[in-house]
């Protein structure tokens, strides 16, 4: 089945520690997208990437990092730059970029800084 | 900027009752607008868009949307809810400026839906 699929689901980090979520897509879509979900905030964009190794930050870069060396994959490292990094990670993708079609989207990792 | 807003955080709705979740916006040129839903702990689903044409949209789980120019809204209605209609509701826009392309979210209104 085509998707897109992140992980791990649920990971716990000490503070200090860089962490990095995977998200892998058998779409064959173009274009690809993390979103940060904090409650109350909705969805804030951290970076996305249009094409193979090129990426553009988002909104809320500060303490992040990705790369988009293949077009199926696109990890995002929360470095320990990254000042209150416990939130719901979303990873998305779509066909291609100023498309208007619709994100699709992961199931979503939860991080927690303990 | 473009953005968008849903001004009411939850809405409580009994079954079988029609359902409305608001939503306004702000851009420069013409709207692309959608609207998505999250159960909880999952990613986000695609229920509807508008881009161009009819004011009125058709979207999955029998949810529609009506878009109103003068009014700049783009408001998320049902006939009849249901119970498992419940769920968080996001409103979005297409920023497609300045040889960039995203989507643009609202803060998300909870549905609420009582048997």
């Amino acid at each position: 089945d085509g998707g897109i699929t992140q992980s791990p689901k649920y990971l716990f980090r000490k503070e200090g520690q860089n962490v990095t979520l995977s998200c892998e897509q058998n779409l064959n879509h173009d274009a690809m997208y993390w979103y940060r979900q904090d409650p109350g905030q909705g969805l804030r964009l951290i970076y996305y990437s249009q094409i193979v190794n090129d990426f553009q930050k988002g909104d809320i870069a500060e303490g992040y990092s990705v790369s988009r060396e293949k077009k199926e994959s696109f990890p995002l490292t929360v470095t320990s730059a990254q000042k209150n990094p416990t939130a719901f990670y979303l990873c998305a993708s779509s066909l291609a970029w100023l498309n208007t079609g619709e994100l699709f989207f992961g199931e979503g990792s939860r991080l927690t800084v303990l | 900027a473009q953005s968008v807003a849903q001004p009411e955080d939850q809405v409580n709705v009994a079954e079988g009752n029609p359902l409305t979740v608001k939503c306004t916006y702000s851009v420069s040129g013409n709207p692309y607008l959608f609207w998505y839903v999250q159960y909880p702990n999952r990613g986000l689903q695609f229920l509807l868009k508008y881009i161009t044409g009819d004011n009125l949209v058709k979207g999955s789980y029998g949810f529609e949307a009506e878009f109103n120019k003068s009014q700049t809204s783009f408001h998320l209605k049902k006939p009849s809810a249901l119970v498992s209609d419940s769920a968080l509701y996001f409103c979005a826009v297409r920023d497609g400026s300045y040889n960039t392309d995203k989507l643009i979210f609202g803060t998300g209104t909870r549905l609420q839906v009582f048997p």
